[in-house]
């Protein structure tokens, strides 16, 4: 079974707006990770969120851990074209080695 | 400084051929990836080496084979390519596995 299915939706919303995206996962993780990839571009890391914590912030993003529900929340606040890209969360299981990722959510912020 | 990079960006070449995708990393991580992006961006990892041996060999068709010469390094050769073959590579390192990981601007192949 897939791990960090991200919901499949892709979210247009108008500059200033808040986006929020959610990711579920299915197994025991050590850890979930955020990342972004802008169009043509590489993936790059947002933000790391361990198993045993709930709430983590980095500049305008929030994530939101419920181990219990499987599942974590990103939220962008205050978001500005520039945020326009898709979203992979990343789920870090117990003795995968790897980590798996998700479907990606792809976001457009319009200005 | 780039991190991690990879040459070439673009690679466009007729099916059967054989072809390689090279990737550096500059950060002293001792594990590197190979993932495979398809057209809908699912992300699907291949390979992973772990200071220069094999980790992860994911249900790859033997006609990729990677090559770790150092691990700073991890290569990646395609022979007989096919059309399937078509999709965005991407090259990662991190410190360990389940740290986060640093990606290369992806290879785009496209078999003809």
């Amino acid at each position: 079974s897939q791990q960090g299915e991200e919901d499949p939706q892709a979210l247009s919303i108008q500059e200033g707006e808040n986006a929020t995206m959610n990711c579920s996962y299915k197994t025991s993780i050590n850890n979930l990770q955020w990342y972004r990839q802008n169009s043509g571009r590489g993936l790059v890391h947002l933000i790391l969120i361990r198993s045993n914590e709930r709430e983590k912030h980095s500049g305008r993003l929030r994530v939101t851990l419920d181990t219990s529900k499987k599942s974590s929340s990103l939220l962008i606040t205050a978001s500005r074209a520039a945020d326009t890209a898709s979203y992979f969360c990343a789920t870090d299981a117990y003795g995968n080695n790897r980590l798996a990722f998700g479907k990606g959510n792809q976001v457009v912020v319009i200005p | 400084d780039t991190a991690v990079s990879q040459t070439p960006k673009y690679l466009v070449t007729q099916m059967g051929n054989d072809k390689s995708i090279k990737c550096e990393q500059n950060l002293g991580h001792d594990t590197m990836y190979w993932y495979k992006q398809d057209s809908k961006k699912f992300l699907k990892i291949m390979f992973s080496y772990n200071n220069k041996e094999l980790i992860i060999n994911e249900t790859v068709p033997n006609r990729f084979s990677p090559k770790s010469p150092d691990k700073a390094h991890l290569n990646l050769h395609i022979n007989s390519l096919e059309l399937g073959d078509s999709a965005v590579y991407f090259c990662a390192s991190s410190q360990d596995s389940g740290r986060q990981q640093f990606f290369g601007p992806g290879t785009r192949l496209t078999v003809l």
